[in-house]
């Protein structure tokens, strides 16, 4: 059965880094991924997506500078790495599949991870 | 960007009724429009895209209407798995933002 298998509970202090894997197979390059969050009680939180194939990127405002989405084909996974965490990054991390990587990174998810949960907290 | 609004924010139905979730668009997003289930503890699940097509494997009883700015989502002659959060995605401009959501619950 297709799935997304994304890494497990992370638990950072104020200022560290968080990276967070999600792996997809088969057809890894025929995909786009967005990488969502949803902080405890909220509602979903576009961050950012990657292009399966050619690793295009585009990463919302708001984490400009902070976020950085990779993807390594051989083992087919994509990574979110979020920088400079503070007690607001407290949330539960999707990664999300969209059928078509040529679509560009403006579509909708047909597959969703579990999620990761990243707890920040001194 | 386009903001995404979900109404209402609870919506209490018996089991076997219908339910009808709206969601409104700050400016035309033609019919790219998708809706979401997210259940306690679970990822959301795709139920429809294009505005009305149901996704792979979704109940007929949930259908989507809608085009331009103004969107509903029906589930008809609700089941007890049917009681969870549903969120509205456009996917027409950048950044693809979501509602904040319509939680329906039992009355």
């Amino acid at each position: 059965q297709i799935q997304l298998v994304q890494s497990g509970a992370e638990m950072k202090k104020p200022g560290a880094s968080v990276r967070v894997s999600c792996k997809a197979s088969p057809y890894f390059t025929r995909y786009g991924f967005s990488w969502l969050r949803q902080a405890p009680g909220q509602g979903l939180e576009w961050m950012g997506w990657i292009n399966g194939y050619s690793g295009e990127t585009h990463v919302a405002e708001t984490f400009q500078g902070r976020l950085t989405l990779t993807r390594d084909t051989f083992t087919s996974t994509a990574y979110m790495e979020l920088r400079r965490l503070t007690s607001d990054d407290t949330a539960v991390y999707f990664c999300a599949r969209q059928i078509a990587a040529a679509a560009g990174p403006v579509y909708f998810y047909d597959l969703w991870g579990r999620g990761t949960l990243v707890t920040v907290s001194s | 960007e386009i903001v995404m609004t979900q109404s209402p924010a609870t919506l209490s139905v018996s089991t076997g009724e219908r339910a009808t979730l709206s969601c409104r668009a700050s400016e035309s997003v033609t019919t790219k429009l998708a809706w979401y289930q997210q259940k306690l503890g679970q990822a959301p699940r795709l139920l429809i895209y294009g505005a009305s097509t149901r996704a792979t494997g979704v109940p007929d009883r949930f259908s989507g209407g809608g085009s331009g700015t103004e969107f509903t989502l029906t589930i008809d002659s609700l089941q007890s798995e049917d009681f969870a959060v549903y969120y509205c995605q456009q996917y027409n401009r950048w950044p693809p933002l979501f509602g904040q959501g319509t939680k329906v619950d039992i009355k």
